[in-house]
């Protein structure tokens, strides 16, 4: 069964520093989005990529983050200087349609602000 | 804001008896009512989902009861199995053309003894 890739499983980031966290969707699927979920806590959206463009976005989405799909296949969120606050698992999720048709999620990266 | 409320936190369940987890919504424009399931490590996997139009829906063990008028919603794991012990999340979405965010619950931790 096809499946979201993404890496790396676990990141390990100075306070202040860039982190590019990276994700491949399924390949026929057409939504990409980003959620995260801070340890024991539940699953926050972040946002929402169709058509090259960002769809939708939550609060927690501020100007420190961007999304971008370089090439046909992967899909990546980037944290411009990373907060002690962004530590958290991110999970990539991608679905085909967006007449609620399934989100398919990812195993998670775990980030880890030092 | 929390739009969707989940109970109970934790539950302990025999094997073999019947796991019951309710949400609650807030918004009723909300269409799309997902189930997902979290193993450590791991991320949600979707287990089952509801539209607002059916009151019922079941996948073998998995069963979705779903009230409009009261906004809530139940998941019903029957003959439940250790192997059932995981996170499970509810989530709504709101109708979209380009992406939709899952809105999550807080979670429900179950247990089920041997």
């Amino acid at each position: 069964e096809p499946e979201v890739t993404q890496t790396p499983s676990h990141q390990v980031t100075q306070m202040g520093q860039e982190v590019i966290l990276r994700c491949v969707p399924i390949s026929n699927h057409l939504y990409f989005y980003w959620y995260r979920q801070i340890l024991g806590q539940k699953v926050e959206f972040l946002v929402s990529f169709y058509n090259n463009e960002i769809s939708e976005k939550s609060e927690i989405f501020d100007d420190q983050f961007s999304v971008e799909r370089p090439d046909g296949s992967n899909f990546t969120l980037k944290i411009r200087s990373t907060k002690l606050e962004d530590s958290a698992m991110y999970f990539c999720a991608s679905s085909w349609s967006s007449s609620n048709q399934p989100q398919h999620f990812g195993d998670g990266t775990r980030l880890s602000i030092l | 804001q929390q739009q969707v409320k989940q109970s109970p936190q934790s539950l302990i369940v025999q094997k073999g008896g019947i796991s019951i987890i309710n949400c609650a919504y807030e918004n009723t424009a909300f269409d799309y009512f997902p189930w997902y399931q979290q193993f450590p490590g791991k991320g949600p996997a979707l287990l089952i989902a509801i539209r607002p139009d059916v009151s019922e829906k079941k996948e073998g063990r998995f069963t979705i009861s779903f009230n409009k008028s009261a906004k809530q919603f139940s998941l019903h794991i029957m003959d439940s199995q250790p192997g059932d012990s995981a996170t499970y999340f509810c989530a709504a979405s709101l109708p979209s053309n380009s992406g939709y965010a899952l809105n999550f619950g807080k979670g429900t931790s179950l247990l089920v003894t041997p």
